[in-house]
């Protein structure tokens, strides 16, 4: 059974980078495609990033100039840092796996981690 | 840039009705995916490549469509399907998501 959990701080602070793990057990991923989506309180859902699993990265062209996405296999993580936080950063943040290179939805995801971005 | 917009923005339906989603596409899309989600909980994935059911999904959920237009069937509501439902298309390496439909218990 394929699960994911995402971990990162309870609150940031504005100007400061917001930093999540997703840790993944039942599947390795190294051999498949992982993303990361977000949910402001009440809003509908924003894509962020994926990594493929040979590294290459895309990103959501509206927050591409702050995020990034990568990889540690040796731990089977992967990680989302996005710099220059606003309020407007406040949101559930869900880490999901795409199962295949050519599998272009989110078949598994985490139960997500609220990070409310406050002073 | 692909902008996915769904109707209606909410519905009320009793149990052992029919329930139809929208989905709308700025552009044609070839792939699009549907999901269920509960109060406090993640998506869940329910169709995929338009009409395809994911693993474990009852039969009562089918998608269909093309191009720009698409639907979400439920052919008989149960008390457990009254939740949001959001589409979602990737086109251009570049995923998107529908503002969401809410299915409320009329």
């Amino acid at each position: 059974q394929v699960q994911l959990q995402e971990s990162g701080p309870g609150l940031v602070e504005p100007s400061e980078t917001l930093s999540l793990t997703c840790t993944v057990s039942g599947a390795s991923v190294s051999s498949n495609e992982w993303g990361w989506i977000r949910q402001p309180p009440g809003k509908g859902l924003e894509w962020i990033a994926y990594i493929y699993h040979n590294g290459r990265t895309v990103y959501n062209p509206s927050l591409k100039s702050r995020v990034s996405i990568s990889v540690d296999t040796s731990k089977n993580q992967f990680y989302l840092k996005l710099t220059s936080v606003t309020a407007a950063d406040t949101a559930v943040y869900f880490c999901a796996r795409q199962k295949g290179m050519y599998e272009y939805h989110f078949d598994y995801w985490g139960q997500g981690t609220l990070v409310p971005v406050s002073s | 840039e692909i902008v996915l917009t769904q109707s209606p923005a909410s519905l009320s339906l009793s149990p052992g009705e029919r329930a139809t989603l929208s989905c709308r596409a700025s552009e044609s899309v070839s792939f699009l995916a549907w999901y269920q989600q509960k109060p406090g909980q993640a998506p869940r994935l329910l169709i995929y490549d338009i009409s395809k059911r994911a693993p474990g999904i009852p039969g009562r959920f089918s998608g269909g469509g093309s191009g720009t237009d698409f639907t979400l069937t439920i052919s008989s509501l149960e008390p457990e399907d009254f939740a949001v439902y959001h589409c979602q298309q990737r086109s251009d390496w570049l995923y998107s998501f529908g503002p969401g439909t809410r299915l409320e218990i009329k």
